[in-house]
């Protein structure tokens, strides 16, 4: 089974808020997971790879956590602001090949 | 520095004609893939290639082709369009296939229409 699970499809938050959401995938052969950002109108953009089970990555106000052994990642974003606003998506690397989520589409409510 | 330049952006094409997406990077990346981004769907991979003259099916390559001369271009073909085949198809590229390789710069998309 290769497919990437994300949860929630969607999520309404208030400014200031902190948020999350979850990535499933097959705990398999695991060898790389990527985090990007898409914005409405623009191209989807990198934001995390993540490679060893319990990896945390963080960039300013967002961070990710990994779990190879039981397939899952969570994205966090700490006080979330209305430029947050965007669909994340999360994709299961398999060396060559990549397999993406749908998506979790954020967001923020000024 | 450009990244990953797509053209066109907009098409439209009558069923059963063909036509070429062009993608080129300047970042010297050897992987190169094209992807299709269709409503409720992820992005599906179509084709890639790990370095010039190297190319390989993705997840839905039927009624695609790829070739791969050079690093820096990425051509993707329709050979003769169907409806189905409407869709956003982006091309990304990453340094290399490395587990901790940078992830992926996408180029802007092309929205493709087959009537």
């Amino acid at each position: 089974i290769l497919n990437v699970e994300q949860s929630p499809q969607s999520l309404h938050v208030q400014e200031g808020d902190s948020t999350n959401f979850t990535c499933s995938f097959p705990s398999s052969n695991f060898y790389a997971l990527h985090w990007y950002r898409w914005e409405t109108a623009k191209s989807p953009e990198a934001l995390f790879v993540m490679t060893l089970n319990g990896d945390e990555k963080k960039k300013g106000r967002i961070s990710a956590t990994l779990n190879t052994k039981e397939g899952y990642s969570y994205l966090y974003i700490k006080g979330s602001q209305p430029e947050d606003s965007a669909t994340y998506l999360c994709a299961r690397n398999t060396g060559n090949q990549f397999y993406f989520g749908t998506g979790t589409s954020l967001t923020v409510i000024p | 520095n450009a990244g990953v330049t797509q053209t066109p952006k907009f098409q439209v094409l009558k069923t059963g004609q063909s036509m070429t997406l062009q993608c080129a990077q300047d970042m010297n990346h050897e992987y190169m893939s094209w992807y299709r981004q269709d409503p409720g769907m992820g992005l599906r991979l179509i084709h890639y290639s790990v370095g010039a003259g190297i190319t390989d099916q993705g997840e839905v390559p039927n009624g695609y082709n790829v070739s791969r001369s050079t690093t820096e271009d990425f051509p993707l073909r329709l050979l003769s369009a169907a409806p189905s085949q409407t869709s956003v198809y982006f091309c990304a590229s990453r340094p290399t296939t490395g587990a901790a390789a940078p992830g992926y710069t996408f180029g802007s998309g092309t929205r493709l229409t087959v009537v």
